[in-house]
């Protein structure tokens, strides 16, 4: 079965504080795709990156960077210089094998305060 | 990128009213397009996966007759509330699959059914 565990129910920062959000994922499959999407509060999906099992390396763009590690299997993000805007809820998910089923994790709210 | 558009974004209706949402791909094919529903605070359960042509496959737990979907063309999927009573009222969010490799599943903005 897949899971996806968020285990940080809610963060708050102050702004310009750095702050990494968790992600632990259990497959069975081998071929695998890692996602994490934001979710503003008009509620909208926005979808922030794509990893695929094969890919262990780690990704930036701009205030974003994401470190995935198969041994411990996690897939964290982490934004730096937090700013205001970046308050949203943050969903982990996993589509393995050849389902494209998305599995979600159960989100981490991200409180940015000024 | 390919777009998909979700009306109405917002419906309040009576109970025992019967609510259709659209799911429409704007500049793509999808042969599958996905329903999900996340009640407040809470994270996004998918609720079936729409095949053009064919019938839904729903996941366990989700009525079927409760929750009617249509996929009668490439570019559309419909899922209607039947009779829908206050435990319906949640964020009913649609997706379409496309062969992007890097963004797979695209999705709607959502829409916010009230059920009073």
């Amino acid at each position: 079965a897949q899971k996806v565990t968020q285990a940080q129910t809610e963060i708050s920062v102050v702004e310009k504080e750095d702050v990494t959000l968790d992600c632990v994922y259990e497959t069975r499959d081998t071929t695998y795709y890692l996602f994490w999407y934001k979710q503003p509060p008009s509620g909208e999906l926005v979808f922030l990156i794509r990893r695929n099992s094969f890919d262990e390396q780690n990704e930036i763009s701009g205030r974003y960077s994401w470190n995935f590690q198969k041994s411990t299997s996690s897939f964290n993000f982490t934004i730096t210089a937090s700013q205001v805007v970046d308050s949203a809820v943050y969903f982990c998910a996993l589509t393995a094998g050849s389902s494209y089923k998305l599995i979600f994790g159960s989100g981490t709210r991200l409180l940015v305060r000024p | 990128g390919a777009v998909v558009s979700q009306h109405p974004s917002r419906v309040i209706c009576k109970s025992g009213t019967s609510v259709k949402i659209e799911c429409r791909s704007l500049d793509f094919q999808a042969t599958t397009m996905f329903w999900y529903r996340q009640f407040p605070k809470q994270s996004l359960m998918l609720m079936a996966t729409s095949n053009e042509g064919s019938k839904a496959t729903y996941e366990q737990g989700v009525e079927k007759d409760k929750f009617l979907i249509n996929h009668a063309s490439l570019t559309l999927s419909t899922l209607t509330v039947t009779s829908a009573h206050p435990e319906d009222s949640s964020f009913y969010i649609c997706s379409a699959w496309t062969a992007d490799s890097n963004q797979p599943q695209h999705f709607g903005d959502g829409t916010r059914l009230s059920i009073l």
